[in-house]
């Protein structure tokens, strides 16, 4: 099955800093690749994805790359603000014979620093 | 809009308690279903994922089981919960291919 890692666990950058959180797949069939924000004590919301068809989005401050080649896909934030702190986690999803599976990585631990 | 609805919101039960968690979706028909559990401090886990009535996949096995009685309707159920079931279960839907998950608001369950 499809395995997704994701690194680093923690990242502290300053106020106005960029940020990347880079994250690798291991089954070359999953053409989905969504991003989600979690904030403290609740429930994980999409920010921005990327199909298997497309190697680079942006929207405003954040931008998703994806290079399927080596199977790996980052995000990028930029102009950091004290609200990004939060944990970011990578999906990956694959079409199997029972729907739409998304495996997430274990989650990076974004500080940004005022 | 979809929405989706989940409760309760908070749980606390002793352990070899049954357990029934319930999960709904409006505004859509035929959506993709999900359960997610989160322990404390990490990533999301997979537990059971169904694509209409009667279909659900099992990833992990344990004592944790899932029905769909009806197209908008997924529930999580326990026989007797142990204290490894503490955590953040969250419920998910997704409606077409290549689209994104979107979360209830989940239900913290503390297992005594």
């Amino acid at each position: 099955g499809e395995n997704v890692e994701q690194h680093p666990s923690t990242l502290s950058v300053q106020e106005g800093d960029s940020a990347v959180i880079k994250c690798t797949y291991s089954d070359s069939a999953s053409n989905y690749f969504p991003w989600y924000k979690q904030e403290l004590g609740k429930r994980p919301q999409l920010i921005i994805d990327i199909r298997s068809n497309v190697g680079e989005k942006k929207d405003q401050r954040i931008a998703v790359t994806l290079n399927k080649t080596a199977k790996h896909f980052s995000l990028h934030i930029t102009e950091t603000q004290p609200e990004d702190s939060a944990v970011y986690f990578c999906a990956a999803s694959t079409l199997d014979n029972y729907g739409q599976n998304f495996v997430f990585g274990p989650g990076t631990r974004l500080s940004v620093l005022p | 809009s979809q929405t989706i609805h989940q409760w309760p919101a908070t749980l606390v039960q002793p352990v070899g308690s049954p357990l029934s968690l319930e999960c709904t979706v409006e505004g859509t028909s035929n959506p993709n279903l999900y359960w997610y559990r989160q322990a404390a401090g990490r990533g999301l886990q997979l537990l059971f994922y169904s694509v209409g009535i009667g279909q659900i996949s099992s990833e992990v096995p344990q004592n944790l089981s899932a029905s769909r009685p009806q197209d908008r309707q997924f529930i999580l159920s326990s026989k007797k919960l142990l204290l490894s079931d503490s955590g953040f279960y969250l419920c998910a839907w997704s409606i077409v291919t290549n689209s994104p998950l979107h979360f209830g608001n989940g239900t913290r369950l503390t297992v005594t």
